[in-house]
């Protein structure tokens, strides 16, 4: 089965460009997270849709950054505009919630951003 | 912030060894999960605990749960090659699916 697919895998890009990751979740799961990793800060939590719905957006560091989940199949993170401190490895992963708890989540390769 | 924090922040031992790592975390849980990240991937999931066990194997691994010093250690049995990577523990505080908070890992390397 298919995993967790995000493109591209590497973005290099200019300082004030408009960033557009994508993520295709494992089919039927039900929740999609994003993540961020850097160095300094080690992995954190930007977003998480349950359903497609936003439930919480708290670790979206500014308004520069957007996510939306349009279907159970795709969703995408957006940076506009891109800055130098947004370089970092985006993750995205999904999970089958449902009426359950306690499932595990399933990690994309990630999206390595660095923004020039 | 950081809910997780693993110990040690790296180690070394040599290939058939045992490897223990430890994850404290601050306040309570559902669940604690490990998740190892081999260099340029995705983290895999390896082991959930609930907060209501204390113990659980999954072939070489041996994860403890100790709510009341809020702390967990993963043993890895009869290391190999293979198991060199980084290593994260991540709580999830919800009732039901809920983002993860990650320590900060322990990268492991197994010598040969």
């Amino acid at each position: 089965d298919a995993g967790v697919i995000q493109s591209p895998r590497h973005e290099v890009t200019e300082m004030g460009q408009e960033v557009t990751l994508r993520c295709k979740p494992i089919s039927g799961h039900d929740y999609l997270f994003w993540y961020r990793q850097t160095m300094m800060r080690g992995l954190e939590l930007l977003i998480y849709f349950n359903n497609n719905v936003p439930i919480d957006d708290s670790g979206m560091p500014e308004d520069r950054f957007s996510a939306k989940m349009p279907n159970a199949s795709f969703s995408t993170l957006k940076i506009q505009p891109s800055e130098p401190r947004d370089s970092a490895v985006y993750f995205c992963a999904s999970s089958n919630g449902g009426e359950l708890s306690n499932q595990p989540q399933h990690f994309g390769d990630g999206t390595r951003l660095s923004i020039l | 912030s950081q809910q997780g924090e693993e110990d040690p922040q790296a180690l070394s031992i040599q290939e058939g060894e045992n490897a223990t790592m430890n994850c404290s975390y601050k306040t309570s849980i559902n669940n604690l999960q490990w998740y190892r990240q081999n260099s340029g991937r995705g983290l895999v999931h390896l082991i959930l605990i609930r907060s209501n066990e204390r113990e659980k194997h999954s072939g070489r691994l041996r994860v403890t749960l100790d709510t009341s010093k809020k702390s967990s250690s993963l043993l890895i049995t009869a290391s190999r090659a293979a198991d060199t990577a980084s290593y994260f523990c991540a709580t999830e505080t919800g009732g039901g699916a809920d983002g993860l908070t990650f320590g900060k890992g322990t990268h492991l390397i197994i010598q040969p």
